[in-house]
């Protein structure tokens, strides 16, 4: 296992269009969590999965972001009709436990145009 | 929600010496755990060190040692003989059963 996998590392959309992320977890981790980052800052919690059950969504995050964890396995993060102020990082973490660490994939780099 | 607040953006340290990071939280469990995170620049964030609140004895890893204060909700990070490859952000971060949060960060520069 390599560790956690984020797919893209980069991507440049047009405001309106829809974006999907795809974040792979440590194989045996059942908790995965999605945060996101600007610059200086310190990651933000968006939502995180027990297994395929999302546990908790923050209310920062519009309608117009969504997540799921088909199997418990690999999870996508998706926006909608982005807007320039969701360009950011977007960090997917996974853990075996709610209170081990956490380990981070790469990211993926949006920048809506 | 739990909050973890780090009150020092930036901190600077000369090569060889110590430096402390500060970190406070806020949560009404008693059974959570405590991390510092590192992220250099543009590079992956990866874990420096971490605290089981129930323990009593401060964790330690090598250079790297914290001073945890369950009562004040208080978990600082002390790097000893900064090296320049310290130098990154710093986060600290909290854990309990239901979620896992990550201060604002603290930006550490080590001086040759």
């Amino acid at each position: 296992d390599t560790g956690v996998s984020q797919d893209p590392r980069h991507k440049i959309t047009k405001r309106g269009q829809n974006v999907t992320f795809r974040c792979d977890p440590i194989s045996e981790h059942n908790r995965l969590y999605w945060y996101r980052q600007t610059l200086g800052q310190g990651p933000e919690f968006l939502t995180y999965f027990q297994n395929e059950a999302q546990l908790e969504k923050s209310r920062l995050l519009s309608d117009r972001f969504s997540a799921e964890r088909p199997k418990g396995s690999f999870s996508t993060l998706e926006i909608q009709r982005t807007e320039q102020g969701d360009s950011a990082m977007y960090l997917c973490a996974s853990s075996y436990r709610g209170r081990t660490e956490a380990f981070f994939g790469q990211g993926t780099r949006l920048t809506v145009v | 929600a739990q909050t973890v607040t780090q009150s020092q953006p930036e901190m600077s340290v000369q090569e060889a010496e110590t430096v402390t990071l500060s970190c406070t939280y806020d949560t009404s469990e008693s059974d959570y755990y405590l991390f510092w995170y590192k992220q250099p620049p543009s590079r992956q964030m990866i874990l420096v060190i971490r605290q089981e609140a129930y323990k009593q004895q401060n964790a330690t890893e090598n250079r790297f040692s914290v001073n945890f204060q369950k009562a004040a909700k208080s978990f600082s990070l002390k790097i000893s003989d900064s090296q320049l490859g310290d130098a990154a952000m710093y986060f600290c971060a909290y854990a309990d059963n239901n979620d896992m949060r990550f201060g604002a960060g603290t930006r550490l520069t080590v001086k040759p």
